[in-house]
C-alpha cells in the first residue's frame, strides 16, 4: 500500500531563513511526488511535481528513492510562504490514485 | 475554461438530517476524487471514482455516507443522518488522463448542529 508521512504538523522560522518540509513515502513499486499547497481562503493547487525537476517560487524538492523522501526546501523563507503543504503520491506512468499526506503547516515569522 | 465547482459553498444542517453535495469537475477529466479536510487535520481521502466507476471507496468512514457519478461527469456525495463529527470541508478534486495533476474545487463547508 502507498503511503506518505510529513512528520511535522506545524513549522515556524524566520524570514529569510532556510525552510525545509519533510515527506517520507512508502510504496513498492515507482511513485510519482508532488507537492501541493493551500493558502489562506485559496484552493489547494499543485506546488511541484518530482519529474519535471523545476523550481517553484523558490522552492525545490529532489526525490531520494535511498531514503524514500521527497523533502521540499527553500533557502530563504518570506512571509508569502506561510500556508498548508501537502506532499502527494501516485504511481508513475499510470493512472492511479494519489495519496495524499497529513500536511504541514508553515508560519513564516516576520 | 471553468475549474471544478462544487455546491452548496455552505451548508448548514441539523442532527439527523441527510445532505447532498454536489461536485461539476473540469470537461473531459475521467478520474474524479472526494476528501475531507477537518478542522486542525490534513487531507482525508473519501472516494476516487475512474469514469462512473469507483474503484477505491476504502476512506468511506461509515456507510451513512454514499457517492455516485453519472455520465462520467458530476459526483454527488451523500451524508445520511448527519452527526456533529461530519462537520468539516468537503473538497472533491479532478485528473485528466495525461496527468495526475489533480484540481479542486472550492469545498464544501457543512456545519452539523
Amino acid at each position: 500500500a502507498q503511503r506518505v508521512t510529513q512528520p511535522e504538523k506545524l513549522l515556524s522560522v524566520f524570514k529569510g531563513a532556510p525552510v525545509e518540509l519533510k515527506c517520507n513515502y512508502s510504496y513498492s513499486g515507482s511513485p510519482e511526488l508532488f507537492w501541493y499547497v493551500q493558502y489562506s481562503r485559496q484552493r489547494l493547487q499543485l506546488l511541484l511535481r518530482h519529474i519535471s525537476r523545476e523550481s517553484i517560487k523558490g522552492f525545490t524538492a529532489d526525490l531520494n528513492k535511498g531514503e524514500t523522501s521527497f523533502h521540499l526546501k527553500k533557502p530563504f523563507a518570506q512571509e508569502e510562504d506561510s500556508a498548508m503543504y501537502y506532499c502527494a503520491l501516485s504511481h508513475s506512468g499510470g493512472y492511479q490514485k494519489v495519496t495524499f499526506g497529513t500536511g504541514t503547516k508553515l508560519q513564516v515569522i516576520p | 475554461g471553468a475549474g471544478v465547482s462544487q455546491s452548496p459553498s455552505n451548508k448548514v444542517t441539523e442532527k439527523g438530517k441527510d445532505v447532498e453535495l454536489r461536485c461539476d469537475p473540469i470537461s473531459g477529466h475521467t478520474a474524479l476524487y472526494w476528501y475531507r479536510q477537518s478542522l486542525g487535520q490534513g487531507l482525508e481521502f473519501l472516494i476516487y471514482f475512474q469514469g462512473n466507476s469507483a474503484p477505491d471507496k476504502s476512506g468511506l468512514p461509515s456507510d451513512r455516507f454514499s457517492a455516485e457519478r453519472t455520465g462520467g461527469s458530476v459526483s454527488t456525495l451523500t451524508i445520511q443522518r448527519t452527526q456533529q463529527e461530519d462537520s468539516a470541508v468537503y473538497l472533491c478534486a479532478s485528473s485528466s488522463r495525461a496527468r495526475n495533476e489533480q484540481f479542486f474545487g472550492p469545498g464544501t463547508r457543512l456545519t452539523v448542529l
